[in-house]
């Protein structure tokens, strides 16, 4: 039931775009992003519910395709500050409501 | 307003001993959720708590549990401690169920 996220690892220069993937082989009800600095905490970023919105923080935004099972993380104008992992935790529909999270999205932004 | 805090910070144990690690939420947060952090696995959920009632619960095995007390403060047990339970273990707050959820810097588990 973990969400499979792509790509594992990217490398970015500074003011680049990047997108993560996450998808799920059971129906979603939700998506939940999360970002992980080396040595700290995950802190929120966003949640999206079925029906397809579209969310966003600073320069952040993310895609949510119900049909697909699929959710997408944008990172527009990439920031020193992006760098980090995240983590797309998904809760399904007609489950327990437990949030599952994929093994991490490693992002790198060089100057 | 204090966030999540998790004690102790690190912490290092011997193969088959047990540990007991404490977190306590943010004041006003009912829901607790305990994930495991290993290198390459992401966030491995272990269980929930809300209102002193286990939800859910993770694919650990039963040398792993859990309870949640009155006050919202919760603590996870690990016992006959194996190399592989070496990680960080993470707790999180929320106001409810599968909302935001607020995570304390861990504890860091070690076994020898």
């Amino acid at each position: 039931q973990q969400p499979v996220q792509s790509p594992q690892a990217v490398i970015l220069r500074e003011g680049e775009d990047a997108v993560i993937n996450c998808s799920s082989s059971k129906a979603l009800y939700s998506v939940h992003w999360y970002r992980q600095k080396h040595g700290e905490a995950p802190v929120f970023l966003m949640i999206l519910l079925k029906g397809g919105e579209q969310k966003g923080h600073e320069k952040i935004s993310a895609s949510f395709n119900e049909k697909k099972q699929q959710s997408s993380l944008y990172l527009t104008a990439s920031q020193l500050s992006y760098s980090g992992t995240y983590f797309c935790g998904t809760v399904h529909q007609g489950g327990s409501e437990k949030l599952v999270f994929g093994k991490g999205t490693k992002l790198t932004v060089n100057p | 307003k204090a966030g999540v805090t998790q004690t102790p910070r690190y912490l290092i144990k011997t193969r088959g001993q047990q540990v007991t690690l404490s977190c306590s939420p943010i004041s006003g947060h009912r829901s607790v959720s305990w994930y495991q952090q290993t290198p390459g696995q992401g966030l491995q959920f272990l269980f929930e708590y809300f209102s002193e009632t286990q939800r859910n619960k993770g694919n650990f095995p039963g040398r792993f549990s859990g309870r949640q007390f009155s006050n919202s403060r919760s603590e996870m047990n690990v016992s006959t401690l194996e190399l592989g339970d070496s990680a960080l273990y993470l707790c999180a707050s929320s106001w409810g169920q599968a909302g935001e959820l607020f995570f304390g810097e861990g504890s860091r588990l070690t076994v020898l």
